[in-house]
């Protein structure tokens, strides 16, 4: 099952612009991260925000977390070709000793 | 090169075969999670070990099971094979019992089940 639902469900935007998306989940987290998948490749870690957090930065990336909305946005800013992923939502419950994942937003960015 | 190796890259089987996927964790970490991502179904657990114990089962089939060795390696071992079982198969590695550092993923496996 699904903790996390991303939207859009696919963005696609010009170099330089910037990219939001939006992950909401259903029960208490004790953090939520962000992921990074190229096609077909393995997911990597972008950044981690913990519960008692409400903003985090990481390079070019910001992110943002609402617990009493249940939702979190990840924000690309001067998105580059290079960025073009899938990028995923996962949350940590602090009790199920392990991440469940959302559905995930394709992001195309074009030249 | 993310530290953790996950071996075959791809694997093509017919129906009601039994295959092995390995999974070597990043040095140091203890945990290792198994994940099974298709088209219709996303990304969805399977298993989690930590030094060598099963700590947290997903939807998990009975056809499939996992061991963790005492080299901390894990092998996902898929039975009776089915068509839907075609995925690509991920495993990630942490720290410790619990992912509130992040996971790091291997390539995975693209299993194909003809």
């Amino acid at each position: 099952s699904q903790q996390g639902e991303e939207d859009p469900q696919a963005l696609s935007i010009q170099e330089g612009e910037n990219a939001t998306m939006n992950c909401s989940y259903k029960t208490s987290i004790n953090n939520l991260q962000w992921y990074r998948q190229n096609s077909g490749r393995g997911l990597v870690h972008l950044i981690l925000i913990r519960s008692n957090e409400r903003e985090k930065h990481s390079g070019r990336l910001r992110v943002t977390l609402d617990t009493s909305k249940k939702s979190s946005s990840l924000l690309i800013t001067a998105s580059r070709a290079a960025d073009t992923a899938s990028y995923f939502c996962a949350t940590d419950t602090g009790t199920a000793s392990k991440l469940t994942f959302g559905t995930g937003t394709r992001l195309q960015v074009t030249l | 090169d993310s530290g953790v190796t996950q071996t075959p890259k791809h694997l093509i089987t017919a129906t009601g075969q039994r295959v092995t996927l390995r999974c070597s964790p990043r040095s140091g970490d203890l945990s290792v999670y198994w994940y099974q991502q298709s088209l219709d179904q996303g990304l969805q657990f399977l298993i989690h070990y930590y030094n060598g114990e099963e700590r947290a089962k997903g939807n998990i089939l009975e056809r499939f099971s996992a061991q963790q060795f005492p080299d901390l390696h894990s092998e996902l071992n898929l039975s009776s094979l089915e068509l839907g079982d075609s995925a690509l198969y991920f495993c990630a590695s942490s720290v410790g019992v619990a992912p509130n550092y992040g996971y790091t993923f291997g390539s995975g496996t693209r299993l194909t089940v003809v």
